[in-house]
């Protein structure tokens, strides 16, 4: 079974700084997708951002972007140039492939408080 | 907005009970997931079903049950309501769920809110 853990439950930045959050996994498997989660007040979870795991290139969308680290097992996500409404949870899972099912597997979560 | 829709946005019922949750997904998606968050478990995979027919199943109870209709809607069910399945109920969908030749990324709807008291 996969696990996905995130080590840090709360961060703090300072708006138009840069804050980067850690995610670890396990897993036997060679082919997978790893994603970010943001969950702001409102409860709603919204795709941050997606890598396939046979990608070598780290994902980049506008101010988000990961560093892929498959032989560690890491995937941490960078927020650059933070904005008040960054604030949220954010949630990195881990999905195999495979015809059996793609459930997702979510880290317990990083709670992002950005400050003006 | 996501594209996928829930119903109720909230339900608020009693121990015993018996709830459906509804959920529409993206249009052109084939597999709808379901997932429950709640404080002390974090977020959880319940069960997924493709094309109508169930695919995979997670930590749901004997209690829960699901199915996907024809026209692709899902309904999750629960049952002999007890405190502890207050939660977030999550609906999920994605183009196939089946394999990695499609974009298998799952979109969310916005939940609905379950207490039970």
């Amino acid at each position: 079974a996969q696990t996905v853990t995130q080590s840090q439950p709360e961060m703090s930045v300072q708006e138009a700084e840069t804050v980067t959050l850690s995610c670890t996994y396990d897993t036997s498997e060679n082919n997978y997708y790893l994603f970010w989660y943001k969950q702001p007040p409102s409860r709603q979870m919204i795709l941050v951002i997606r890598q396939e795991a046979y990608k070598q290139q780290n994902a980049t969308e506008n101010r988000f972007s990961v560093n892929f680290q498959k032989a560690a097992k890491s995937f941490s996500l960078k927020i650059s140039d933070s904005q008040l409404g960054d604030t949220a949870m954010y949630f990195c899972a881990f999905m195999k492939h495979g015809a059996a099912g793609n459930k997702l597997t979510f880290g317990g979560g990083t709670r992002v408080l950005v400050k003006p | 907005d996501s594209g996928v829709t829930q119903t109720p946005k909230h339900l608020i019922t009693a121990t015993g009970q018996r709830v459906t949750l509804r959920c529409s997904p993206r249009s052109g998606d084939l597999s709808v997931y379901w997932y429950q968050q709640s404080l002390d478990q974090g977020l959880q995979f319940l069960i997924q079903y493709y094309n109508g027919e169930e695919r995979a199943k997670g930590n749901i109870l004997e209690r829960f049950s699901a199915q996907q209709f024809p026209d692709l809607h899902s309904e999750l069910n629960l049952s002999s309501l007890e405190l502890g399945d207050s939660a977030l109920y999550f609906c999920a969908s994605s183009p196939l769920g089946t394999s990695g030749r499609a974009d298998e990324t799952q979109y969310f709807g916005p939940g609905t809110r379950l207490l039970v008291l």
